[in-house]
């Protein structure tokens, strides 16, 4: 398997824009996460998703954020209008939720919101 | 509310020097803790996952111990080298979240 694949690695766009990450989690897991990390927080939990459905979004900071898992192996975080406090390293991770659960990050998307 | 604090928040040592990286966690009931390492603009690399019924688990130089009841966990690296300057993390399976501590910036200077 080729890992969580995330993309774009680095997305640049103005205030007001729509921005929209994508991640393909490892086939097989059933669960996937999406993290925020900035210097001042470090990694925050923004949503995760239990087979397919969201189970805890108490972290999406405002409604400007909102995710989606439309199937096992793809889900998107969009963030509509983006702010350039928006700006930040956004990873997706997975996992298979049980005893030996394991995480398995994605490279990042690095977004800059000028 | 599962919260995850790591000290040292930094680190910088000679070569050579073996390493004790802290991790504390404020709700017990557990179902893992996983090890990562973050290089500087990369992602996360999990290092060690250590379930809730073991204590420890070792993987070449590292070794990581976890003492559920008493809510901590550290991370030993053995003789360390400048190619383990990076920043750990360590994170709780919490029923079904992920929680992060807020890393050890580490630097093993020649």
């Amino acid at each position: 398997d080729a890992g969580v694949i995330q993309s774009p690695r680095h997305e640049v766009t103005e205030m007001g824009q729509e921005v929209t990450l994508r991640c393909k989690p490892i086939s097989g897991h059933n669960s996937l996460f999406w993290y925020r990390q900035t210097m001042m927080r470090g990694l925050e939990l923004l949503i995760y998703f239990n087979n397919n459905v969201p189970i805890d979004d108490s972290g999406m900071p405002e409604d400007r954020f909102s995710a989606k898992m439309p199937n096992a192996s793809f889900s998107t975080l969009k963030i509509q209008p983006s702010e350039p406090r928006d700006s930040a390293v956004y990873f997706c991770a997975s996992s298979f939720v049980g005893a030996n659960t394991e995480a398995f990050f994605g490279q990042g998307t690095r977004l800059t919101v000028v | 509310k599962q919260e995850v604090t790591q000290i040292p928040a930094a680190l910088s040592v000679p070569e050579g020097e073996n390493l004790v990286l802290n991790c504390s966690f404020t709700d017990s009931a557990i179902y893992n803790l996983q090890w990562f390492r973050q290089d500087p603009g990369k992602g996360l690399t999990s290092l060690l996952l250590i379930q809730s019924s073991q204590r420890e688990q070792t993987s070449g130089r590292l070794n990581a111990s976890l003492d559920k009841s008493s809510g901590r966990s550290t991370l030993y690296i053995a003789a360390s080298q400048p190619g383990d300057s990076a920043t750990y993390l360590c994170a709780v399976h919490n029923t079904d979240k992920l929680i992060f501590g807020t890393g050890t910036r580490l630097q093993v200077f020649p």
